[in-house]
């Protein structure tokens, strides 16, 4: 069954880091680009990054280029999202989005993981 | 940024109705367009891709049409488990944007 389910979400402070992962099963890992797509509470969905299957290039939304860091680890599977320097605005729901074939269309999306900066 | 406006933002309609809704891009996207659906409290689903291309598996009284910047999403026979957020998406330029959405409520 593919799948795609992240971890790491929490109540963090302004200016504080968090990790997210994203573990996928079910398919060729290695083979797929892979993003991650936020949402925050009561609004759409946007973009924030993008790796390549071997990991050697990555894109960033100019609202969190600087900040934050994709990364995979096509051995075990995984996708993170390093955040650091976070903000009030960074708050929303995070989902890891699997990039179909030749399209840059997500056809797989995990289940989200909540992220919530605040005092 | 390529901005994406959908249109309208909410709309209800009967069970049975033909409801289209339009996603319009600040620049040519050729046919780089791809359209999601997102029930309450859960994560998107990928219903349309290149336009017009249905996924497998997704029913087929879901349709897209366009290219350039004009796009259109259409349900032919509204069934009650199609309420949801639906959303646009652009591919031709980094980043990828996404249209606000369309909330579609049965009437």
């Amino acid at each position: 069954q593919v799948q795609l389910v992240e971890s790491g979400g929490g109540l963090v402070k302004p200016g504080g880091s968090l990790r997210l992962s994203c573990a996928a099963s079910g398919f060729t890992f290695s083979g797929y680009y892979m993003s991650w797509i936020r949402q925050a509470p009561g609004k759409g969905l946007e973009w924030v990054s993008y790796i390549s299957s071997s990991g050697s290039t990555m894109y960033y939304a100019d609202s969190v280029k600087g900040r934050f860091t994709i990364s995979r680890d096509n051995a075990k599977n995984s996708l993170y999202l390093q955040m650091n320097s976070l903000r009030a605005e960074d708050t929303a729901v995070y989902f890891c989005a699997r990039d179909q074939l030749g399209t840059h269309a997500f056809d797989i999306w995990g289940q989200g993981t909540m992220v919530t900066v605040s005092s | 940024d390529i901005q994406m406006t959908q249109s309208p933002s909410s709309l209800s309609a009967s069970v049975g109705d033909r409801v289209t809704i339009t996603c319009q891009a600040s620049q040519d996207i050729s046919n780089y367009l791809n359209w999601y659906q997102q029930k309450a409290g859960k994560a998107p689903k990928l219903l349309i891709y290149d336009a017009s291309n249905l996924k497998t598996g997704v029913p087929s009284r879901f349709s897209g049409s366009g290219s350039g910047t004009d796009f259109t999403f259409t349900i032919s026979s509204l069934q009650p488990e199609d309420i949801a957020t639906y959303y646009c998406q652009q591919y031709e330029n980094l980043p990828y944007t996404f249209g606000q959405g369309t909330k579609l409520e049965i009437k």
